[in-house]
């Protein structure tokens, strides 16, 4: 089953701007973590942020982490034509990682 | 270092039939997990071994098995395929815990059920 749920579930923006996905779940969890998959390959990790941090940053991606809220974001900064792909979370809890259906991003040139 | 591998990249079965994926983790990862990737469930986790042994298990009926061997090398066997069964068949690794740290994802078997 899936815990993390991703919102929108696609998102069209130009190159350069910004671009802002967001994650809810339900019960209570160890870390979140943010991974992309370019279309037809496989996942590749961008963020792990544990339970106890509320922001990590990695090159021009920025993950936000609200326990109270159960959510999390991810900011992806002046964004380019690379950055086209899905991103899903990832919520651990008990030993056991549930994916979200993911977010679809397309940066237009 | 290299990365995941897996293979194949795509398989072509048909009904009834029974299919063997494999997978190479990064080179010191024990931790070897396996998902199933559809357009409409989207990805679902199958199991996850570490030291030869499935230590978490998804909700898949029992015609999914795997296993581990002492090279950290994995594979996946699905018996009686299903038209249902037809995914993109996705291995991870990682160094010791799947769920607490960051996994490295190979490319996937494209498995398809005719």
């Amino acid at each position: 089953s899936q815990q993390g749920e991703e919102d929108p579930q696609a998102l069209s923006i130009q190159e350069g701007e910004n671009a802002t996905m967001n994650c809810s779940y339900k019960t209570s969890i160890n870390n979140l973590q943010w991974y992309r998959q370019n279309s037809g390959r496989g996942l590749v990790h961008l963020i792990l942020i544990r339970s106890n941090e509320r922001e990590k940053h990695s090159g021009r991606l920025r993950v936000t982490l609200d326990t109270s809220k159960k959510s999390s974001s991810l900011l992806i900064t002046a964004s380019r034509a690379a950055d086209t792909a899905s991103y899903f979370c990832a919520t651990a809890n008990d030993y056991k990682l549930s994916f979200g259906a993911g977010t679809t991003v397309t940066v237009r040139a | 270092k290299a990365g995941v591998t897996q293979t194949p990249r795509y398989l072509i079965k048909t009904r009834g039939q029974q299919v063997t994926l494999s997978c190479s983790p990064i080179s010191g990862h024990r931790s070897v997990s396996w998902y199933q990737q559809t357009p409409g469930q989207g990805l679902q986790f199958l199991f996850e071994y570490f030291s030869e042994t499935q230590r978490n298990k998804g909700n898949f009926p029992g015609r999914f098995s795997g296993r581990q061997f002492s090279n950290s090398r994995s594979e996946m066997n699905v018996s009686t395929l299903e038209l249902g069964d037809s995914a993109l068949y996705l291995c991870a690794s990682s160094l010791t815990d799947y769920s607490n740290q960051p996994q490295h994802f190979g490319d996937g078997t494209r498995l398809s059920i005719l």
